[in-house]
C-alpha cells in the first residue's frame, strides 16, 4: 500500500517563508503533487513532480527526492490568503490504472 | 469552461438509508474519482472510473459502490449507511491522457450527514 507523514500543522509570519514537507512509502511511484484546500472549499491543485528536483511556480516551489522518497512544497513571501491545508498526494500505478493516495494534510496558518 | 459539479451539496440521512451522489466531470474529462474526507481520516481514495469501467477501488466496504456513464458523468452509491459515514464526498475528474502528470480538478463536494 501507500502511506504519506507530513506535519498536521504549521504556523508563519506573513512575508516570510515555509517548508511543508512530506515522506512517502509506495510501490509504482509515478509522481508527487501537492493540493492547497481553504476551509469549506475543494482542494486545488498547485504542483507535481515526478523527476528529482526543484519546480517553481510564481512564489510556490515543491521539490522531489525519489531516492529518499520525500519531498517539500515551499511557500514564499506568505500571504494571509496562504491560510490553507496542503496535502502532498503519491500518484502510484495500480493494477492497470492509477490513484492518488494523500497524505493527512498540514494546515498552514499565516499570522501578521 | 464549466468546473466539476456535484449534487447535491448536502445531504442529511439516517441509519440504514441508502444515498447517491452525483458528479459531472469537466467537459471532455474521461476520468471520474470519488474520495472521503473526514477530520481524522483525510481525504481517502474510494474508487476511480474510467470509460465506464471501474479502474481502480480503495479499501472500502461493499456498502460503497459506483459507476459511470457514456456521457462521463458518475455517480456514486452508498447503503445502509453508518454513522461513521458522515463526511465529504469530493469527486475529481481528469484528462485520462495516459500521461505522468495527471492534474485532477475537484468538485466542490457532497457534504453528507448521518444522524
Amino acid at each position: 500500500g501507500q502511506s504519506l507523514e507530513q506535519p498536521s500543522e504549521v504556523t508563519a509570519v506573513e512575508g516570510a517563508i515555509v517548508q511543508i514537507n512530506c515522506t512517502y512509502q509506495t510501490s509504482g511511484f509515478y509522481g508527487l503533487s501537492w493540493y492547497q484546500q481553504h476551509d469549506g472549499g475543494a482542494p486545488t491543485f498547485l504542483s507535481y513532480n515526478a523527476l528529482d528536483g526543484l519546480e517553481e511556480t510564481g512564489r510556490f516551489s515543491s521539490f522531489l527526492s525519489r531516492s529518499d522518497s520525500y519531498g517539500y512544497l515551499l511557500l514564499q513571501e506568505l500571504q494571509m490568503k496562504d491560510s490553507a491545508s496542503y496535502f502532498c498526494a503519491v500518484r502510484a500505478i495500480t493494477g492497470g490504472g492509477n490513484k492518488l493516495t494523500f497524505g493527512t494534510g498540514t494546515q498552514l496558518k499565516v499570522e501578521l | 469552461k464549466a468546473g466539476v459539479t456535484q449534487t447535491p451539496r448536502y445531504l442529511i440521512k439516517t441509519r440504514g438509508q441508502q444515498v447517491t451522489l452525483s458528479c459531472s466531470p469537466i467537459s471532455g474529462h474521461r476520468s471520474v474519482s470519488w474520495y472521503q474526507q473526514t477530520p481524522g481520516q483525510g481525504l481517502q481514495f474510494l474508487f476511480e472510473y474510467f470509460s465506464e469501467t471501474q479502474r481502480n477501488k480503495g479499501n472500502f466496504p461493499g456498502r460503497f459502490s459506483g459507476r459511470q456513464f457514456s456521457n462521463s458523468r458518475s455517480e456514486m452509491n452508498v447503503s445502509t449507511l453508518e454513522l461513521g459515514d458522515s463526511a465529504l464526498y469530493l469527486c475529481a475528474s481528469s484528462l485520462a491522457s495516459n500521461r505522468a502528470q495527471e492534474t485532477q480538478y475537484f468538485g466542490p463536494g457532497t457534504r453528507l450527514l448521518v444522524l
